[in-house]
């Protein structure tokens, strides 16, 4: 089944000890996002691709970078993971020529010691 | 700022009973989506209507947006137990490009 894969599921890092998390989508979409929500919530988007195209959020933390080495992988990284960074990342796509319906991955929860 | 103010925060209804939920929001749009997210996981996407569209209706579930007061609706109908999760309402501004906004989201709990 087509789907959007994220790993690891939970992540555990030490204070200032960069971290990267994965995600890769097998319904060759044009657009990846990465959205940070912490508990109770809404997801906040971070950062959004279109193709090769980056477009990042005015409030993102310069702490959080992002690559996009393909259309199926989509990577977020963590320079220096605070306290403040503990939360669910969800990555998530969708495809320009449908719905703008999002398809959303079961998330990588991060864990900040 | 966030776009969507969800109302209300949390519901609690017996299985069987119908839940509405409401979503207001500030800018103009060209879509709403509803969402749904099990504790825990991914968001699920419900049903999506555009900013020309009243009324939608998907299985149990029927959305409405009213443009000119900024307002939709969700209302599940004979809810059962396995429709507890949150709910959460996305807003897809004018010249958005593929790009939502998230609600604050209703946290829905239906007893069986």
């Amino acid at each position: 089944d087509a789907m959007v894969i994220q790993n690891p599921r939970y992540q555990v890092t030490q204070f200032g000890k960069p971290v990267t998390l994965s995600c890769s989508q097998t319904l060759n979409h044009n657009v990846m996002y990465w959205y940070q929500q912490k508990s109770s919530q809404a997801p906040k988007l971070l950062f959004h691709y279109y193709d090769k195209d980056f477009n990042n959020e005015a409030d993102t933390p310069d702490n959080f970078q992002s690559r996009r080495p393909n259309t199926s992988f989509c990577f977020l990284d963590i320079r220096s993971p605070g306290l403040g960074d503990a939360a669910m990342y969800l990555c998530a796509t969708s495809s320009l020529a449908g719905d703008q319906e999002q398809f959303f991955g079961p998330g990588t929860r991060l864990t900040v010691l | 700022s966030q776009q969507g103010e969800e109302d209300p925060q949390a519901l609690s209804i017996q299985e069987g009973e119908n839940a509405t939920m409401n979503c207001s929001y500030k800018t103009s749009i060209n879509n709403l989506q509803w969402y749904r997210q099990n504790s825990g996981r991914g968001l699920v996407h419900l049903i999506l209507i555009r900013s020309n569209e009243r009324e939608k209706h998907s299985g149990r579930l029927r959305v409405t947006l009213d443009t000119s007061k900024k307002s939709s609706s969700l209302l599940i109908t004979a809810s059962r137990a396995a429709d507890t999760a949150s709910y959460f309402c996305a807003t897809e501004n004018s010249g958005g490009y593929q790009k939502v906004t998230f609600g604050t989201g209703t946290k829905l709990q239906v007893i069986p």
